[in-house]
């Protein structure tokens, strides 16, 4: 199976000031059709998780637009321009490239200073 | 809206059994493929299974540890997902998700519901 790797597994950043989160795949996530297949959640204490971005860069409905996803092959961040205090949470990179299964990568803790 | 509630949670002893129901509604469910995540206490998320709708076949895929103890079924007319967890372990101790997959992966989850397997 596919290993999914983040970095760092916890971060404080200050309210205001960008946050930076990166994932790392054991193999390239480009499947067969062309897509690469990339998703982020987050999760705030005490909730389920909710999914932010798939497909790489595509921003659910309802995501603000501070947060953005980039990348290719294996390597993959995702970016909060501008944290806010709702913003604390565990975000979690999944690929769905190589599935059965879904993996998750081991999740990353954004403190807001 | 998007709805999914979880139940069937509870305390079970090594080796036992226990079914979790998921009723859905808010979308087509009959079209839906739905997934299976769960979260030991304290720890990260791990797909558990999935289920195709009947159209694409009902296929279902399971994560290693648990096949041929879980099964994933469906019941279009109820609107209702099922995992049937048998021969339970420790190590399935975690809250369960429910959850639609749409664009290549779970993008609704439930609230969860919690098994603990403990003598």
């Amino acid at each position: 199976d596919v290993v999914m790797t983040q970095s760092p597994l916890s971060l404080s950043v200050t309210l205001g000031q960008p946050a930076s989160i990166s994932c790392r795949s054991s193999q390239s996530l480009v499947y067969s059709d062309g897509n690469t297949y990339l998703t982020w959640y987050q999760q705030r204490p005490g909730q389920s998780p909710r999914r932010l971005i798939y497909k790489v860069s595509n921003r659910d409905s309802g995501v603000p637009d501070r947060f953005s996803g980039s990348g290719s092959g294996t390597d993959f961040t995702l970016k909060i321009s501008r944290v806010e205090a709702e913003d604390a949470a565990v975000y979690y990179c999944m690929e769905a490239t190589h599935w059965p299964p879904y993996t998750f990568g081991q999740g990353t803790k954004l403190q807001i200073k | 809206e998007v709805l999914l509630v979880e139940s069937g949670g509870g305390l079970v002893k090594p080796g036992g059994s226990l079914r979790l129901s998921c009723a859905a509604s808010g979308f087509t469910f009959r079209n839906a493929w739905m997934s299976w995540v769960r979260q030991a206490p304290g720890k990260g998320l791990e797909w558990v299974g999935r289920i195709e709708s009947k159209t694409d076949g009902e296929t279902t895929d399971y994560l290693a540890p648990v096949k041929g103890r879980f099964t994933i079924s469906r019941d279009d007319s109820k609107n209702t997902l099922y995992l049937q967890m048998n021969s339970l372990k420790s190590e399935d101790t975690a809250v369960y998700y429910c959850t639609v997959d749409n664009n290549w992966g779970p993008g609704y989850w439930g609230q969860g519901t919690l098994v603990t397997v403990s003598s």
